[in-house]
């Protein structure tokens, strides 16, 4: 059962442009919600965060934004930069030390 | 050391055969973690150790799974009697506590059934 949904597995954007990655869950006992990034044969690293008692949160370029009614969060990067390439997770935990990721989204910055 | 450290990065082995994956925690982490990632799919999450309670395996696939952390740092995962279908990116993440924050991810072992 996929609790973390990324549609849209891939995303092309010109530099200077908005990347806009949306993610969707069905827990609605998840209170903390992660971006991670991955290169290629690298381990994902942690982006950036967001609680459930938020609606939004920024750090420079990077800016999540969480609906809980919709069960929605998505995750804002402007101005895009081609070193923004890479496989974008969204996670979820409830508590536990466990997170349920979704399958990723694939960023393509154009320079 | 700075990091966490998977070793080998890449194993190729024949159905049937068993497989040991090695994970090396950042210094000081109490949480320890796998998850695995084939191909198309999200992590999907596989055992927790926290200090020394008892480990979670609750996500372990099947009985072919193992895992174990000696000493409270290293872990190796073991796979028993490999099947084409474990193919896949098996990742080690550790942490200082019980909070998600500072998950820091080793660079993974692919994993190759052949």
């Amino acid at each position: 059962d996929q609790q973390v949904k990324q549609n849209s597995p891939s995303l092309s954007v010109q530099e200077g442009r908005i990347s806009i990655l949306n993610c969707d869950y069905t827990n609605s006992m998840f209170d903390y919600f992660l971006w991670y990034k991955k290169y290629p044969a690298e381990g994902p690293t942690f982006l950036i965060s967001i609680s459930s008692i938020k609606d939004k949160n920024e750090d420079g370029r990077f800016t999540v934004f969480l609906n809980k009614s919709a069960k929605h969060l998505s995750l804002h990067i402007v101005p895009s930069q081609p070193g923004d390439s890479a496989v974008y997770f969204c996670a979820a935990s409830y508590g536990n030390n466990r997170l349920a990721f979704g399958k990723g989204n694939q960023v393509v910055v154009i320079p | 050391g700075a990091g966490v450290s998977q070793s080998p990065s890449n194993k190729v082995t024949e159905k049937g055969k068993d497989v040991e994956l090695r994970c090396d925690p950042i210094s000081g982490h109490t949480a320890l973690y796998w998850y695995r990632q084939s191909l198309g799919q999200g992590l999907e999450f596989l055992i927790y150790f926290q200090g020394n309670s008892a480990p979670d395996k609750s996500g372990l696939p099947s009985d072919r799974f193992s895992a174990e952390r000696t000493g409270g740092s290293v872990s190796t995962l073991t796979i028993q009697r490999t099947q084409q279908e474990d193919s896949a990116v098996y990742l080690c993440a550790s942490s200082s506590g019980r909070s998600v924050y500072g998950y820091t991810f080793g660079s993974g072992t692919r994993l190759t059934v052949v």
